[in-house]
């Protein structure tokens, strides 16, 4: 596609729900990034793919979240149980590789834990 | 614990003077710089990537790079109200993809008056 598309747009979960982010990288585009933005503040690295391998995943902040990108092109960040404090948005993004060029975002899911 | 550090703001200056916005950041390691805008409610956009010691000119945007003193600069000419908006700085490790996650600062909030 001509962006990365994230969906869905808003999500309002009770505490306790289980929930998925979608996000649908750039077509080509080889690596892709989760990160949580807390309102008022900057982003903050969840993980990172590059194809179907996670890389990276220090920034998970517990073993509630979890993601996948099993053939390499989209990717589901899922969270168990959620809590209250997960209420934020959810910013993927992606880069060709070895640009150096930064990474474009997607519009974001903003997560809303009850 | 690699850290960038932003003011705040709110950083208010007229219509057609200079906005000079800052960053530090603490991973000597870092090579690549980003400057993201991010208007409320939507996802941060590159506007700016520096690699090189000095000065990189695009169209009203002039970024300043200092990697002795780990300081990275905004400036941005003749600003428009259409400006208003929050910049993050983002030092990489790398030059993107693979090679480094983009680390955020907080951001900075720039507020253009007519």
């Amino acid at each position: 596609g001509a962006g990365v598309s994230q969906s869905p747009r808003y999500k309002v979960a009770k505490r306790g729900q289980d929930v998925a982010l979608r996000c649908d990288p750039i077509s080509g585009h080889v690596s892709l990034f989760w990160y949580q933005q807390a309102l008022g503040q900057g982003p903050e690295f969840l993980t990172y793919f590059q194809n179907e391998a996670q890389l990276d995943k220090s920034g998970l902040p517990s073993d509630r979240f979890f993601a996948e990108r099993p053939e390499g092109s989209v990717s589901t960040l899922k969270i168990q149980r959620t809590q209250q404090e997960d209420s934020a948005v959810y910013l993927c993004a992606s880069s060709v590789e070895g640009q150096g060029s930064g990474y474009t975002f997607g519009s974001g899911t903003r997560l809303t834990v009850v | 614990q690699k850290e960038v550090e932003q003011n705040s703001g709110p950083l208010s200056v007229p219509e057609g003077a200079i906005a000079s916005l800052n960053c530090t950041y603490s991973d000597r390691g870092s090579q690549s710089f980003f400057w993201y805008r991010q208007y409320s409610g939507k996802s941060p956009e590159l506007i700016m990537s520096i690699y090189s010691n000095g000065d990189k000119e695009d169209g009203r945007f002039t970024a300043q790079l200092n990697k002795a003193s780990q300081y990275v600069s905004l400036l941005i000419r003749d600003s428009q109200p259409s400006d208003s908006a929050t910049y993050l700085c983002a030092p990489c490790e790398g030059y993107g993809g693979s090679q480094g996650n983009l680390i955020f600062g907080k951001g900075t909030k720039l507020s253009v008056k007519p």
